[in-house]
């Protein structure tokens, strides 16, 4: 039992390229998350999936995409990369998502570093 | 606006000692507020839930307490360990709004 897998670990990306983050959890979860992680900040939400086949803007979702490919996967693409998006990268499940405050688990993170 | 600060930013603690780590927040209204553990590298894993009408939950050396009225809660680990050195997040749950609310958490380092 895996949990949340995230690939790749790390990036490095010049200004304009575009690149995908994967995410799969093994968990039979409902509800899937992208986060980005700042130094000195919160974990702050870009994109979540309440359920298979829908998708919510969360607090930061300028410049980014996602597909809830199916139940297990949920990808965060970044069409155009800027260095304003050089971050930690975390990927949660949760069981429901309908339940207030339900436990999140995340994967091990992406450091996407953009030049 | 819904807001969780933490305090301090960083601490240094020798093995073996005691530290609490403090949480305030302004996230209304309140549903749970949970600890989270964060090795470096790694995501962040649950230590702890509480709801309203808790104000104690332990987790072995790990007790977290919560002041409703003053919006306050504090993580205090016992005999500390290196293995406590990591990040120690504080995240809140507003009810009607179904998203986190994570605090920039506390870096803690236990030096032998």
């Amino acid at each position: 039992n895996a949990g949340v897998t995230q690939t790749p670990k790390f990036q490095v990306l010049k200004t304009g390229q575009s690149m995908t983050l994967q995410c799969a959890q093994d968990m039979n979860h409902n509800s899937m998350y992208w986060y980005r992680q700042d130094p000195g900040m919160g974990l702050r939400l870009i994109y979540y999936s309440a359920s298979e086949g829908t998708t919510d803007k969360g607090e930061v979702p300028n410049g980014y995409n996602v597909s809830r490919l199916n139940k297990r996967e949920f990808s965060l693409r970044l069409e155009s990369a800027a260095p304003s998006q050089t971050s930690v990268y975390f990927c949660a499940s949760s069981e429901a998502g309908s339940r207030v405050g339900e436990t999140q688990y995340f994967g091990p993170g992406t450091r996407l570093l953009v030049l | 606006k819904n807001q969780v600060e933490q305090s301090p930013q960083s601490l240094i603690i020798l093995e073996g000692k005691n530290c609490t780590l403090q949480c305030n927040y302004t996230v209304s209204p309140f549903s749970n507020l949970r600890w989270y553990k964060q090795d470096t590298g790694r995501g962040p894993v649950s230590l702890t839930i509480m709801t309203f009408s808790e104000n104690t939950k332990s987790n072995g050396r790990y007790t977290a307490t919560l002041d409703a009225d003053t919006k306050q809660s504090s993580l205090h680990i016992t005999a500390s360990q290196l293995s406590d050195s990591a990040s120690y997040i504080c995240v809140v749950s507003a009810r009607g709004y179904n998203k986190l609310i994570f605090g920039a958490g506390t870096r803690l380092a236990v030096h032998p």
